[in-house]
């Protein structure tokens, strides 16, 4: 069915990259997300991917899809204090036209 | 542009009463989707809703129901309350269903 998978944890030291993985099953999905979730707030959308291309970049966000293995993730440049959050991967290939949420990454940020 | 609006956003009930939460789209945008999030099962789809008409309904009980109005606002009721009902009522709002936007969610504690 369908599944968006992503490791639980990580911790970066400031001025670091960061680099959250996450792999999906359905290989439908037009489009795939990344969201930002802070301490007490909604989801933050960060970017998202066609699925036709292999990578975006946006500011210090770089995005890499890799199709055939069914694997997404997003590099964070240069990470802040303020990029602690917890990060979301989704997909749009819900049966009833949904995202498709992964469990989430937390981001820990050390100075 | 004003972002996604949701109210209330915390809410104390005991169990048995019924709730109901109210989303505002962004300005334009005709698509409502609401999702539950809870520690235990992530992010999961409730319904979503285009120009009044629910267009797709994820896998929840019938106690949970929703309408949307000629402005597109939003609301989401829950009847019968439970202790498991206990999570961030999340909204999102979409002008053509690519991008998502979140508002920051309706914390729903039941006692």
């Amino acid at each position: 069915g369908e599944d968006v998978e992503q490791s639980l944890f990580l911790s970066v030291r400031e001025g670091d990259s960061s680099v959250i993985n996450c792999t999906y099953t359905d290989s439908s999905s037009t489009y795939l997300y990344w969201y930002k979730q802070e301490p007490g707030a909604g989801l933050q959308l960060l970017t998202y991917i066609f699925s036709n291309m292999d990578m975006k970049q946006d500011q210090r966000l770089t995005v890499l899809l890799n199709k055939k293995d069914k694997h997404l993730s997003l590099r964070i440049a240069d990470t802040q204090t303020g990029d602690s959050a917890i990060y979301f991967c989704a997909e749009s290939g819900g049966s009833q036209g949904n995202l498709i949420f992964g469990k989430g990454t937390k981001l820990s940020v050390k100075p | 542009k004003a972002g996604v609006t949701q109210t209330p956003r915390y809410l104390i009930k005991t169990r048995g009463q019924q709730v109901t939460l109210s989303c505002s789209p962004i300005s334009g945008h005709r698509s409502v989707s609401w999702y539950q999030q809870t520690p235990g099962q992530g992010l999961q789809f409730l319904f979503e809703y285009f120009s009044e008409t629910q267009r797709n309904k994820g896998n929840f009980p019938g106690r949970f129901s929703g309408r949307q109005f000629s402005n597109s606002r939003s609301e989401m009721n829950v009847s019968t309350l439970e202790l498991g009902d206990s999570a961030l009522y999340l909204c999102a709002s979409s002008l053509q269903g690519r991008e998502q936007f979140f508002g920051p969610g309706t914390r729903l504690t039941v006692l």
